[in-house]
């Protein structure tokens, strides 16, 4: 199975900060990478797919980029809402498999 | 919209099934899947069934599980043998954003405990 390896596992940052999370394959997945926000008690929501793609009703402030093993998820400006768990997904060959997550926390 | 149920207590070595009923869309045009989260812990993909039919799972899961639809009843199934202890999780369907394994739309989840 591909691996992938979140970091950190979690961060503090105020509001309005720019805000970086980097999630890399064991093996190369190309574009084939999601990426999810999840709240305490629901289940998860899609923010961006194929690496890059923004996901229906997802605010612009949210953008991913990468290719091949690394890539990025990044919060412009973060906002009260952005608290959450963030996991990113490969699914170029199975098991589709998940990071272990970000905690986002706001200072 | 996508409605989970099924979920429980069960003891280890035992059998559930679990259902995601839709609306709104059809499940047989779609690639379903099914993940998992442990109490506490991170997503786990599980399995997932194409619109063709086609079937695939965790390798963990070692053929204990069997995914499967019902296009009359626009339902998505689990079934779920030889339980483990570390199989307690809730359970979520999911569809596809478009035929790839991004999951744009997900069910509320259903708890499987499985303890003696």
């Amino acid at each position: 199975d591909i691996q992938m390896t979140q970091s950190p596992s979690t961060l503090s940052a105020s509001l309005g900060d720019r805000v970086t999370i980097t999630c890399r394959a064991s093996q190369t997945v190309y574009t084939w990478l999601a990426w999810y926000q999840q709240k305490p008690g629901k289940a998860p929501r899609l923010l961006i797919y194929d690496a890059s793609t923004l996901g229906s009703e997802v605010p612009s402030r949210f953008s991913g980029s990468g290719s091949g093993t690394e890539f990025s998820l990044t919060i412009s400006r973060l906002q009260p809402d952005d608290s959450a768990t963030y996991y990113c997904q490969q699914y170029n060959s199975y098991s589709w498999t998940f990071g272990l997550g970000t905690k986002v926390e706001i200072k | 919209q996508l409605v989970e149920t099924g979920g429980g207590f069960i003891q280890p070595g035992g059998s559930l099934r679990l259902s995601c009923a839709a609306s709104e869309f059809l499940v047989s045009s779609y690639y379903m899947s099914w993940v998992r989260q442990a109490p506490g812990k991170g997503l786990e993909w599980v399995s997932v069934i194409y619109t063709g039919g086609s079937t695939y799972y965790a390798d963990s899961l070692k053929g204990r599980f069997t995914i499967s639809r019902d296009s009359s009843k626009n339902t998505l199934y689990l079934q779920m043998n030889s339980l483990r202890v570390e199989d307690t999780a809730v359970y979520y369907c999911a569809r596809d954003v478009g035929g790839g394994g991004a999951l744009d739309y997900w069910g509320q989840g259903t708890l499987v405990t499985v303890s003696s």
